[in-house]
């Protein structure tokens, strides 16, 4: 069975320095990934995805991952981060050939932006 | 605006008690799902549906039920809520399998 690791729970970093979120997951063949962000008292958020095609991939509010095949990784990534984005940050992997299109989770990272 | 949207925010019942959580999605996706988040396990999926009267079990369906009698909505029905039922749960939509699902704002149960 597929599963997801964010390598950290908690990343705490300064205002307008680089962050990197890691996750990776176990399966080798074809996969669809995901990052989603949480926002206190609110749903998940799609930040970006990665279906196929360039393995850098660029989302919404300055943040991109890039898909590394051979690493089964799917790191994200922000030059330069904002107090606003603080929230949790979750990586999600599905399998194209699954019926309902599933996504298997991984546990979240927090990260805290402190001025 | 395309959104989900999920009826109650918030709702605290007593054990035994029958309820539903609504789910709307303006959106005409084809692909609904049901998701439950707990501290230390995550979001697990519970229920999904491909199209209209078509719906499968997740990965905790235990005591839940679904139904899809048209494509917006897709509730959830607890029909004797047991306290282990408390958690915080999420309806979504996407338009295909690689699309990515938008979330609703979720509900908060509280099974007492």
């Amino acid at each position: 069975a597929q599963s997801v690791t964010q390598l950290d729970s908690q990343v705490p970093v300064f205002e307008e320095a680089p962050v990197e979120l890691r996750c990776n997951y176990s399966s080798s063949v074809s996969v669809y990934l995901f990052w989603y962000v949480q926002y206190p008292n609110q749903g998940l958020q799609l930040l970006l995805k990665y279906l196929s095609g360039s393995t850098l991939v660029k989302g919404i509010n300055g943040f991109e991952a890039e898909f590394n095949k051979s690493q089964t990784s799917f790191h994200l990534r922000k030059p330069s981060v904002h107090i606003s984005d603080t929230a949790e940050y979750f990586c999600a992997v599905s399998d194209p050939g699954n019926q309902g299109g599933k996504l298997i989770f991984g546990q979240g990272t927090e990260l805290s932006v402190k001025p | 605006e395309a959104q989900v949207t999920q009826n109650p925010r918030y709702l605290i019942t007593v054990t035994g008690k029958k309820l539903t959580v609504t789910c709307s999605q303006n959106m005409n996706h084809e692909y609904m799902s049901w998701y439950r988040q707990d501290p230390g396990l995550g979001l697990r999926q519970i229920y999904y549906s491909m199209n209209v009267e078509v719906t499968d079990k997740g990965d905790v369906p235990e005591g839940y039920k679904v139904s899809r009698k048209e494509k917006r909505n897709f509730p959830l029905i607890l029909e004797s809520p047991s306290p282990n039922q408390t958690s915080l749960y999420f309806c979504a939509s996407s338009f295909s399998r690689g699309y990515g699902y938008t979330f609703g704002s979720g509900t908060r149960l509280t099974v007492v």
